[in-house]
């Protein structure tokens, strides 16, 4: 598998909840508790949102959780705010040769 | 405060060869693994491959592997990504990034600002 696989775009108001979906397979999000969530606005690196499905690192706003169910991987956002428009990346420990692996990016719009 | 700070851009023709680099500073370098992932214009992220720096033991993604060497310098602290022989389509920014990894954690928890390589003849 080259790529997890996520909507290539999803927008809210301020203020409502959206949720980015992660599809992998049983080798990879579905296997290990190993899947954590990158965000990125334009022009700036990565930074990790979640960690190991559900893990929030310190500083990172509690409005951001995550959750798997099988081999999918789901990334919410609650109380949509104009500072969470940027691209969201899941990533996942794979047990194939290549080890980790992206999903394909999300485009958070907030109307 | 953990600090992995790239080297600067770059610009080269096809067929050159480069290595840049990403001075870590602010921990322990053997307790985490370095990664590297590419970013072509305008497209998602791709993990490129990673070093433990403590035995140096590598792993490659299938895309990347035979293309590029990962390598660090453990007595200073820094990791370094070489290309052999550059192609234009490895124009791109390449972040490094710092991988924690313990039996209950794995994921990148603090990522350099990213060097833009650029291959143009």
């Amino acid at each position: 598998q080259s790529a997890l696989t996520q909507p290539a775009s999803v927008s809210g108001s301020p203020g409502q909840s959206i949720t980015i979906s992660c599809t992998g397979t049983n080798s990879d999000v579905g296997g290990f508790n190993f899947v954590s969530w990158y965000q990125q606005h334009p022009g700036k690196a990565p930074k990790v949102i979640i960690s190991d499905v559900t893990n929030r690192p310190s500083g990172v706003s509690n409005r951001f959780s995550g959750s798997k169910s099988g081999n999918t991987a789901s990334l919410t956002i609650s109380g949509l705010q104009a500072e969470d428009e940027a691209d969201y990346y899941c990533s996942s420990y794979t047990s194939s040769s290549t080890l980790y692996i992206f999903g394909t990016g999300t485009k958070v719009t907030v109307l | 405060e953990v600090q992995l700070v790239q080297s600067g851009a770059e610009v080269r023709k096809p067929g050159e060869s480069l290595r840049i680099s990403c001075k870590t500073s602010g921990y322990s370098f053997t307790t985490h693994w370095i990664s590297w992932v590419r970013q072509m214009p305008g497209k998602g992220l791709e993990w490129m491959g990673r070093i433990d720096p403590t035995d140096s033991y590598t792993n490659y993604s299938p895309s990347f592997e035979g293309h590029v060497t990962i390598s660090t310098d453990k007595s200073i602290g820094i990791a370094y990504l070489r290309w052999g022989t550059l192609k234009a389509s490895d124009t791109a920014i390449y972040y490094c990034a710092r991988v924690r990894r313990d039996i209950s954690s794995l994921h990148a928890d603090n990522w350099g600002r990213g060097t833009l390589v650029t291959v143009s003849s």
